[in-house]
């Protein structure tokens, strides 16, 4: 069984610019949730994705975008950086049927200068 | 909506039992988690609890939830150095969307 995998592990943007990460759920889940995980604080829950659409959206604004795709794969695009956009980016997958139980990857480690 | 708190540390000695405490306020939370993260890691779900139940045992992890104070507990009987990590108390309701605390920094010394 493969886990959830993210890409890439690590990247530095300039404020202003933009932004896509991308998360391959685990095989047979087919929902996949956003975090923003700032440091020192636990993770916060950006949007949540089934069968292609958008599933509950946290507080974040519109610059925050997602994707799903047919084979559950997820894109998270940031448009117009900010600074307070520097954070550890989770993607977490979950069958919907047991969506409480969510699988995590390692997190995209995105800094902002 | 959920607010979940957290002791931020945690520091015991191997072979003891470990206790990290959470306190929720959202009493309609029916879900109840913990994760671990390891330096450098994203977060693996240890375990979580209904709320109908009183306590979850498995292995060396005993989770404990008292509904009328709110209050969730994780021990782990026997701390290893390899259990070092930080530990996520986390709530939800019906929407399964997890609210997570700050976290617990544990930290054992051999």
């Amino acid at each position: 069984e493969t886990g959830v995998t993210q890409s890439p592990t690590h990247l530095i943007k300039t404020r202003g610019q933009q932004v896509t990460l991308r998360c391959s759920s685990q095989s047979g889940h087919n929902t996949v949730s956003w975090y923003q995980q700032a440091l020192g604080q636990g993770p916060q829950f950006i949007f949540q994705y089934y069968r292609e659409e958008e599933n509950g959206r946290g507080n974040f604004p519109p610059r925050f975008s997602g994707l799903q795709f047919p084979n559950y794969s997820s894109e998270l695009n940031v448009n117009a950086l900010e600074l307070d956009d520097s954070a550890l980016y989770l993607c977490a997958s979950s069958l919907a049927e047991g969506r409480y139980e969510q699988y995590f990857g390692p997190g995209t480690r995105l800094t902002v200068t | 909506g959920e607010d979940v708190e957290q002791s931020l540390f945690l520091s015991v000695r191997e072979g003891d039992s470990s206790v990290i405490n959470c306190t929720y306020t959202d009493s309609s939370s029916t879900y109840l988690y913990w994760y671990k993260q390891e330096p450098g890691a994203g977060l693996q779900l240890l375990t979580y609890i209904f709320s109908n139940m009183d306590m979850k045992q498995d292995q060396r992890l005993t989770v404990l939830l008292n509904k009328k104070d709110k209050h969730l507990s994780l021990r782990i009987a026997d701390t290893q150095t390899g259990d070092s990590a930080i530990y996520f108390c986390a709530g939800s309701g019906g929407s399964y969307i997890p609210t997570f605390g700050r976290g617990t920094s544990l930290i054992v010394h051999p």
